[in-house]
């Protein structure tokens, strides 16, 4: 079975620019969550995402925003890039929300110049 | 006070050692806890999953839940230069966010 897929892996921006970050779960996964890592914070939930709804979210500015389609694939928003914002993006996905264990994605890393 | 506590490390084990990883959390009504491994440049892999007080274990680990004293530890038997890594603790709180701890880095030396 193949795993969480995040796309793309590696992304350059500059300061004030957008940028949308895409995420398909393990096949029969409904639930995908968000997390950035950086050094500094460690890992740091997002939001997470169910049947097309958002279902929980962390302490973030409305600059970080999320979606589900209909076949569980996700994608993150982030406008107005900050400097800050140059982290590690995470997805994992599970089979519920109830089903508690995550698997991850291996990450789009974004460097924000 | 973090809601998930670990320590840094490095933790330094010498090889066929049993290297201990702890974990504290705040949250008294957090239900579910995992363990998470990541290597240097790759993203965290699930290790161990445990809900219920007591001892889990999976070959070489053996995780372990003491609710009442909002402990979670990890025991990895017979330590091996690959298990070199961060381990991340992690816990569901009671409002269905999984929270991290900042994570041990292990070196287990040959």
């Amino acid at each position: 079975k193949a795993g969480v897929t995040q796309t793309p892996r590696y992304l350059i921006k500059t300061r004030g620019q957008q940028v949308t970050l895409s995420c398909s779960p393990i096949s029969g996964h409904r639930s995908v969550s968000w997390y950035q890592q950086t050094p500094g914070q460690g890992l740091q939930f997002l939001f997470e995402y169910f049947s097309e709804t958002q279902r929980n979210k962390g302490n973030f500015p409305g600059r970080f925003s999320g979606r589900q389609f209909s076949n569980s694939r996700s994608e993150m928003n982030v406008s107005t890039l900050e400097l800050g914002d140059s982290a590690l993006y995470l997805c994992a996905s599970s089979l519920t929300l109830a089903l508690n264990e995550q698997f991850f994605g291996p990450g789009t890393r974004l460097t924000v110049l | 006070q973090k809601e998930v506590e670990q320590n840094s490390g490095p933790l330094s084990v010498p090889e066929g050692a049993i290297a201990s990883l702890n974990c504290t959390y705040s949250d008294r009504g957090s239900q579910s806890f995992f363990w998470y491994r990541q290597y240097s440049g790759k993203s965290p892999e699930l290790i161990m999953s445990i809900y219920s007080n007591g001892d889990k274990e999976d070959g070489r680990f053996t995780a372990q839940l003491n609710k009442a004293s909002q402990y979670v530890s990890l025991l990895i038997r017979d330590s091996q230069p690959s298990d070199s890594a961060t381990y991340l603790c992690a816990v569901k709180s009671n409002t269905g966010k999984l929270i991290f701890g900042q994570g041990t880095t292990l070196q287990v030396k040959p």
